[in-house]
């Protein structure tokens, strides 16, 4: 079973133009994650869809940033207009909000985006 | 304790030592606490769900620990191989119901083991 796909693995983009990343999760996770891991800290949650409903959107900047599930599969975070503090590596992940207790969440290779 | 902690930040020992790291969560409204080994370039690989007090779960050379009631884990590697270098991830999950799912996730632990 393919896990959860990233692409790109790696952007390089100068400030203040925009940027997207996509994911596709493991087939049949209902939920949807993405993170964004700031270097020398532990990942954080940016944003959670439900199928295609954004259902914690609250540490996601809504000035620049923004996301979209369309058809509760595959997934895209977008930043515009990038900063320099947008560099950082950004992760997805999936669970099934099932019958597991502990939806246990599988992570993607995320995406490491350089702000020039 | 209110975030995740973990120590050491990095770790740096002999391939065949025996190693340790420590993850610190709030033991309040404690639900799941997990470890995930990341390796360069790859995707975060769960190791561990635990969730009881006292529990210890092992896989191979890899085993942790659990004390809800103070609010520590530990995850041991015995023997270290040059194949387990890798950041070492816990994350901390909280039982009020709407944000049971919430990863808390540590800074990590970076080990580097030399051949």
């Amino acid at each position: 079973e393919a896990g959860v796909v990233q692409s790109p693995r790696y952007k390089i983009i100068e400030k203040k133009q925009p940027v997207a990343f996509w994911c596709n999760p493991i087939s049949g996770h209902n939920t949807l994650y993405w993170y964004r891991q700031n270097l020398g800290q532990g990942p954080e949650l940016l944003i959670r869809y439900e199928n295609e409903e954004a259902v914690d959107d609250s540490q996601l900047p809504k000035d620049r940033f923004s996301a979209e599930r369309l058809k509760g599969v595959d997934s895209t975070l977008k930043i515009q207009p990038a900063e320099l503090g947008d560099s950082a590596v950004y992760l997805c992940a999936s669970s099934y909000m099932g019958t597991d207790l502990y939806n246990e969440q599988f992570f993607g290779p995320g995406t490491r985006l350089t702000v020039l | 304790i209110l975030n995740v902690e973990q120590s050491p930040q990095s770790l740096h020992v002999q391939e065949g030592d025996s190693t340790n790291f420590t993850c610190s969560f709030p033991s309040s409204n404690f639900y799941a606490l997990h470890w995930y080994r990341w390796e360069t370039a790859k995707s975060p690989e769960a190791l561990f769900v635990m969730t009881l007090n006292g529990d210890e779960k092992k896989k191979g050379r890899i085993s942790a620990t659990l004390n809800t009631k103070e609010g520590y884990s530990y995850l041991y590697i015995k023997g270290s191989q040059p194949e387990d270098s890798a950041t070492y991830l816990c994350a901390s999950r909280g039982g009020v119901m709407d944000s049971s799912y919430k990863l808390i996730f540590g800074s990590g632990t970076r080990l580097l083991v030399r051949p």
